[in-house]
């Protein structure tokens, strides 16, 4: 199956910055999204992305596929985007990358 | 809010149980998925369901059964757990296999 890889695996920042998460996949993929788990659990859509470059708010996604890597653009962040970022890349079935789990303190 | 409803949201049984959980989504979406997830781990696929079929079973023990009985509802019934299935179980469907899926606030199952 696909292989994922994020990074980084642990993040800081200070209310306010902005930051930028990475994606690594193994192989062709046919869709991949971008989910965030809030430290309740909840598994929450952020982007269906298979290729290009999308916005919502304060966040963007951009999707290299022939390249096999997507990015995630966190800008001003707040307290509320804390929790673990997972990116979920669609093959035979959508396989999970292990995640950054981003700390952002007031 | 989430379309994607499950029940309960936590559930303690001792090992000798047999417990139910229930998925449901009314958003009219054909594909149907149970996900397991550990504490610090990513969701791990357990079942799929397309068009009410079991259409993958991702060599799940046979103490956990699925069921579809409508294009609606996704249940996994559960007997004779053991402690390290102590997890998060979230439930996700999307239109059909292979698009967007929408996840459940899962159920938070503890084994004694």
């Amino acid at each position: 199956g696909i292989q994922v890889e994020q990074s980084p695996p642990d993040l800081i920042l200070q209310e306010g910055a902005n930051s930028t998460l990475r994606c690594n996949f193994s192989d062709s993929v046919n869709n991949l999204q971008w989910f965030h788990q809030n430290p309740w659990g909840q598994l929450i859509n952020l982007f269906y992305i298979p290729s290009g470059t999308k916005q919502n708010g304060r966040l963007s996604a951009t999707t290299v596929a022939t390249e096999r890597y997507s990015l995630l653009y966190i800008s001003s962040s707040q307290t509320t985007d804390s929790g673990v970022y997972f990116c979920a890349p669609k093959g035979n079935m959508l396989t999970f990358g292990g995640g950054t789990r981003l700390m952002v303190k007031p | 809010d989430t379309e994607v409803t499950q029940t309960p949201k936590h559930l303690v049984m001792g090992m000798t149980n047999k417990k139910s959980l229930k998925c449901e989504q009314h958003m009219g979406h054909r594909a149907m998925y149970w996900y397991k997830q550990k504490a610090k781990k990513p969701p791990e696929l357990m079942f799929v369901y397309s068009y009410e079929k079991l259409s993958i079973n991702e060599s799940v023990p046979s103490r956990f059964s699925p069921e579809c009985p409508n294009s609606s509802l996704l249940n996994l019934h559960l007997h004779a757990l053991q402690p390290e299935d102590s997890a998060l179980y979230l439930c996700a469907s999307s239109p059909r296999t292979g698009q967007p899926q929408h996840f459940g606030d899962g159920t938070r199952l503890s084994i004694l």
